[in-house]
Formats: structure tokens, C-alpha cells, sequence
């Protein structure tokens, strides 16, 4: 089954603890991406990757990095968490030349 | 700068009804237009995608339209049912560059028994 996989769906953690949210695709995209939810202010980019080693910044991309190893993981990584990061986080990903976006479940962490 | 607008916000119906929920967007020059449903609290399902060659969708009892000059899309929903209670989300691809997608902000349909 095609598919996009997050882990954990949800975290509770402190400011100041390093955390990985992971992301996986068995699709073979060449396209990845993170976006955050937040009440009132919708989906936003945080960082996207063309391919292996290639990535790049996104609308709100302070306080994150990822990384593109492999072609299907695309992990994001708070180095330092804070509240402000508490928000609701999807992966994305779509094909080469194919537009449609697909989705992982979210994962819904919040930094006290 | 594309901005992409969804109204109403939140829509209340009984179950059984037909409805039409909208979509619009402000830079016609766009590849494709997707919708997706978002349960509360959880992900995103994809409903539609329209080509921007194409002028409309469907998949079961729901119908997406494009019209690209006029910058809309609209979702009609037929016999409603208290299942099809979500968030609906219209995103169209960053013109120029494809690498993320413009989200309106959705709206939220409550399908009342």
C-alpha cells in the first residue's frame, strides 16, 4: 500500500529536548516536504527536499532542520523545542511530474 | 503572491441535503487543484485533484469544478451524511515553482442527523 508514515503521532515534551520526528515514504517520490497546522493560520511550509541532499527552506523554517539521506526518509528535527513549536505536523510527499500530494497522519506535539 | 480563500468558514446541514462548498484563488496560473478532507484533530485525506486542463472531478457523491479564469473551485457534496462531518481543504501548487502547496484556511461542515 502507498503510503506515508510518521512517528510518534503524538509527543509531549519539555523546552530544550531534542526530538526527530520521522518521516517515510514507500512511493519513490523524489518530493518531500514538512508543514505545521496551527488554528487560524492553516498549513505552512517548514522545509521541502527536491531529492537525495537537496533541501531547502520553507515559509516558516526557524527552529527546525531536516535531512534527506535516503531517498525515502525525510526527518525533522527540533534541536532545541520550544512552545511556540507546539503544533500539529504533516510530511508530504508527491512524484516527479506527478502534482499529487500525499499525506502522512500527523503527529500532534506539544512542548511545555 | 497566491492566496487562496475558502467560504463559508463553517456550514451546518441536514443530513440528506446537497451542498457546495468554495474555493477560490487569486493567480490562475496553476498546475492542478486539490481538496482533501481533515478529520478533527487528525490527517489529511485526499479527496480530488482537477489537472488544470481539466474542468472537474469526481468520485462518488463528490463532484470538484475548476474554473481557472475565474479563479474557483467548488465541491459539491450530494445526500449529505453526518459521515462526511469534517474540515474540507482546498491547496493549489506555488505557481513558478511547484514546491509547496497554498492552503486555504477550510471549512468546516457539520452534517446533522
Amino acid at each position: 500500500e502507498a503510503q506515508v508514515t510518521q512517528n510518534p503521532r503524538y509527543l509531549i515534551t519539555v523546552t530544550g529536548k531534542k526530538l526527530t520526528v520521522t518521516c517515510s515514504q514507500n512511493m519513490n517520490h523524489e518530493y518531500m516536504s514538512w508543514y505545521r497546522q496551527d488554528p487560524g493560520l492553516g498549513l505552512r511550509q517548514i522545509y521541502y527536499s527536491m531529492n537525495v541532499e537537496v533541501t531547502d527552506k520553507g515559509d516558516v523554517p526557524e527552529g527546525y532542520k531536516v535531512s534527506r539521506k535516503e531517498k525515502r526518509n525525510f526527518p525533522l528535527i527540533l534541536e532545541s523545542p520550544s512552545p511556540n513549536q507546539t503544533s500539529l505536523y504533516f510530511c508530504a510527499s508527491r512524484g516527479q511530474g506527478n502534482y499529487e500530494q500525499y499525506f502522512g497522519p500527523g503527529t500532534r506535539l506539544t512542548v511545555t | 503572491k497566491q492566496e487562496v480563500t475558502q467560504i463559508p468558514a463553517a456550514l451546518s446541514v441536514p443530513e440528506g441535503e446537497n451542498l457546495v462548498l468554495n474555493c477560490s484563488f487569486t493567480d490562475s496560473a496553476i498546475y492542478n487543484l486539490q481538496w482533501f478532507r481533515q478529520d478533527p484533530g487528525k490527517g489529511l485525506t485526499s479527496l480530488l485533484l482537477i489537472q488544470s486542463s481539466q474542468r472537474e472531478q469526481t468520485s462518488g457523491r463528490l463532484n470538484a469544478s475548476l474554473d481557472k479564469s475565474s479563479g474557483r473551485s467548488t465541491l459539491y457534496i450530494a445526500a449529505s451524511q453526518p459521515g462526511d462531518s469534517a474540515t474540507y481543504l482546498c491547496a493549489v501548487p506555488n505557481a513558478g515553482n511547484n514546491r509547496k502547496l497554498i492552503w486555504g484556511l477550510g471549512t468546516s461542515l457539520a452534517v446533522n442527523p
